[in-house]
């Protein structure tokens, strides 16, 4: 089966810089990663997704890079505010199961 | 059109117990995926219902069941609890079908349990 492998666990970073969490997928069948944020308290939310056959996607200060090559895909926040402060989670799924990584837990202080 | 929803939010039990959690889809979804959510352990995959069917399961214990309803509903039973069971449990819904974006799941709120 999938397999997701994503790091890091944990990411601090101070207002206004960039952040970057990265993901790994085993199962080549795999054509869709959607990235999911978790506020605490709440559900996971989907914030940014991409599929198999697009190299890069933006939304505002959100961007999602997948290369199908390395099975690797990488979620990047510029300027980061400290509402951006949550667990974030990547995803990769071939069918309509999604495996999840572990979570990244970022801290952006003011 | 109305998110998913989980009932109940809060349950307190205690070990031996057996509990049923229900998932209520947004309309037209006919997958319901199951997901248990512990610190450290992430979200970890139980099992998922198409069309009253379980098509995928995770690697859970028997104790750990589930069924779906004609309209789409899910619920999930958990026999003799243990202390290990305590944890956020999460339900998802999707179109179900192959391939995005019919494979874009929607969260619930969830469902806490606790077990003492």
């Amino acid at each position: 089966g999938e397999n997701v492998e994503q790091h890091p666990s944990t990411l601090s970073v101070q207002e206004g810089d960039s952040a970057v969490i990265k993901c790994t997928y085993s199962d080549s069948a795999s054509n869709y990663f959607p990235w999911y944020k978790q506020e605490l308290g709440k559900r996971p939310q989907l914030i940014i997704d991409i599929r198999s056959n697009v190299g890069e996607k933006k939304d505002q200060r959100i961007a999602v890079t997948l290369n199908k090559t390395a099975k690797h895909f990488s979620l990047h926040i510029t300027e980061t505010q400290p509402e951006d402060s949550a667990v974030y989670f990547c995803a990769a799924t071939g069918y309509s199961t999604l495996t999840f990584g572990k979570g990244t837990m970022l801290l952006v202080s003011p | 059109k109305a998110g998913v929803t989980q009932t109940p939010r809060y349950l307190i039990k205690t070990r031996g117990q057996q509990v049923t959690l229900s998932c209520s889809p947004i309309s037209g979804h006919r997958s319901v995926s199951w997901y248990q959510q512990t610190p450290g352990q992430g979200l970890q995959f139980l099992f998922e219902y198409f069309s009253e069917t379980q098509r995928n399961k995770g690697n859970f214990p028997g104790r750990f069941s589930g069924r779906q309803f004609s309209n789409s509903r899910s619920e999930m039973n958990v026999s003799t609890l243990e202390l290990g069971d305590s944890a956020l449990y999460l339900c998802a819904s999707s179109l179900g079908l192959a391939g995005p974006p019919y494979n874009e799941q929607f969260f619930g709120p969830g469902t806490r349990l606790t077990v003492l």
